[in-house]
């Protein structure tokens, strides 16, 4: 079945740093979706990506969709003590099936 | 604001107990989700609904059952609890229109089996 894999586990980062999380699919995907869940709270959707190599920002949050839509990635410029959370992607495959949730991206930061 | 509320975030209960985890949507949305979460597993599938009286099962559902007998309620059943299934219960909703739309979960039941 399709598997939604997600580097790294865990992220520790000094403030001000980049950060990236990656997400890669076995197989190619409709769209994939980013998720955000705070420590202690619930997962909050960011944004969904649907079209081939398609790039999408949202202020300092800058997500891609590969060429072949098989993979993902999630970049934070300038990381605030704002940002921690786990970044969960997630993706579909075809038009059945389920959005498969990738484990997540744990990030901390030190300010 | 689509606001997806559970019946408790903490609960605790013995091995064998009977366990309900009730979720509520109040924006109309067709397709409910019950996950769990837990550390290095991530998001896990349990079983979804696109409709009244209708059920999937997802990717784990053993140990557990759903009822959906109204569109804004669906619960999550434990018929008889075990220790493996401490976990965060995670209620999900969204929008018919394929199953590409954005999933709104709600706080989540934090369930400790002992």
């Amino acid at each position: 079945g399709q598997q939604v894999m997600q580097i790294p586990q865990y992220q520790h980062v000094q403030e001000g740093e980049d950060f990236t999380t990656y997400c890669n699919s076995s197989t190619t995907l409709s769209n994939i979706q980013w998720y955000k869940q705070r420590p202690g709270g619930h997962p909050v959707f960011l944004i969904q990506l649907v079209k081939s190599g398609e790039v999408k920002k949202q202020k300092r949050l800058t997500f891609q969709f590969g060429e072949a839509k098989k993979n993902s990635s999630l970049h934070i410029t300038a990381t605030q003590t704002t940002d921690v959370g786990t970044y969960f992607c997630a993706g579909f495959e075809g038009s059945q099936g389920n959005l498969i949730f990738g484990k997540g991206t744990k990030l901390s930061v030190k300010p | 604001d689509v606001k997806v509320t559970q019946s408790s975030r903490y609960l605790v209960k013995r091995t064998g107990e009977k366990v309900f985890l009730e979720c509520v949507q109040d924006m109309d949305h067709e397709n409910m989700f019950w996950y769990r979460q837990d550390p290095g597993l991530g998001l896990r599938l349990i079983y979804f609904s696109y409709d009244v009286k209708m059920k999937e099962k997802g990717d784990i559902p053993e140990g557990y059952s759903v009822s959906r007998e109204k569109k804004e309620r669906f619960s999550l059943i434990l018929e008889s609890a075990s220790t493996n299934q401490t976990s965060m219960y995670l209620c999900a909703s969204s929008l018919w229109g394929g199953l590409k739309e954005t999933q709104y979960f709600g706080p989540g039941t934090r369930l400790l089996v002992l």
